[in-house]
């Protein structure tokens, strides 16, 4: 069936560093959609990205990621981090139903 | 996006008691609900699949009989957690998707505790 691999658990950066979260996928749809969700404490995910154009970068809020079907993966980047950046955030594929990831908590320190 | 309520927000029921949570979709056409559960360490569980005019598929490790689910119309959905155990504590999420939209909306969440 989909699955959705996010390899680090645990992100930690000092603000202004870049981040890069990884997000690689597994699925039978030729033409999935890819997304991120961000939650943050005590509050319910949200959506911050979503894709389904193969190489076709999107942003939002300063977050940018692209879709490469080539090799399955839909990384989440931002040039410079924020101390309220600090969440989770969940990387999710779109097949029959929605398959989400482990998470990542990314924590920004000053 | 969409707007999505859920009910209560927060629930405390004793062990082997059950509980009922709702889920509305305002200005939007919930065609699909899902319902998940986030544990204390953050995952998320599939509990069930439920999309109007088609029956509710259900994860493995999930039951009917342990979470039943009704989706009477575009807008509503609940989902009861009968004879709760310590096992069921956690965060419930719906999570709403439908027409032209692919991505999925959550609700706040209701939060159960098992005493």
């Amino acid at each position: 069936g989909d699955s959705v691999t996010q390899t680090e658990g645990l992100v930690t950066l000092t603000e202004g560093l870049p981040v890069m979260l990884n997000c690689t996928y597994q699925t039978i749809y030729s033409n999935p959609f890819l997304f991120w969700y961000v939650q943050h404490l005590n509050e319910s995910p949200r959506l911050l990205l979503k894709s389904f154009t193969d190489n076709k970068r999107t942003e939002h809020q300063g977050f940018h990621a692209t879709l490469h079907k080539s090799s399955s993966s839909f990384h989440l980047q931002k040039s410079s981090a924020q101390l309220s950046d600090s969440a989770l955030y969940y990387c999710a594929l779109r097949g029959y139903k929605v398959v989400f990831g482990s998470g990542t908590r990314l924590l920004v320190s000053p | 996006g969409a707007l999505v309520y859920q009910y209560p927000r927060r629930t405390i029921c004793k062990s082997g008691t059950s509980m009922r949570m709702e889920c509305q979709a305002v200005g939007f056409q919930a065609t699909s609900v899902a319902w998940y559960r986030q544990s204390p360490q953050k995952t998320f569980e599939l509990i069930a699949l439920s999309t109007v005019n088609s029956a509710i598929k259900y994860e493995q490790n999930f039951t009917q009989e342990k979470f039943p689910i009704s989706h009477p119309n575009l807008s509503f959905s609940s989902m009861t957690v009968l004879n709760a155990y310590l096992e069921d504590r956690g965060l419930y999420l719906c999570g709403v998707s439908g027409g032209a939209s692919y991505e999925q909306y959550f609700g706040p969440g209701t939060r159960l505790t098992v005493l």
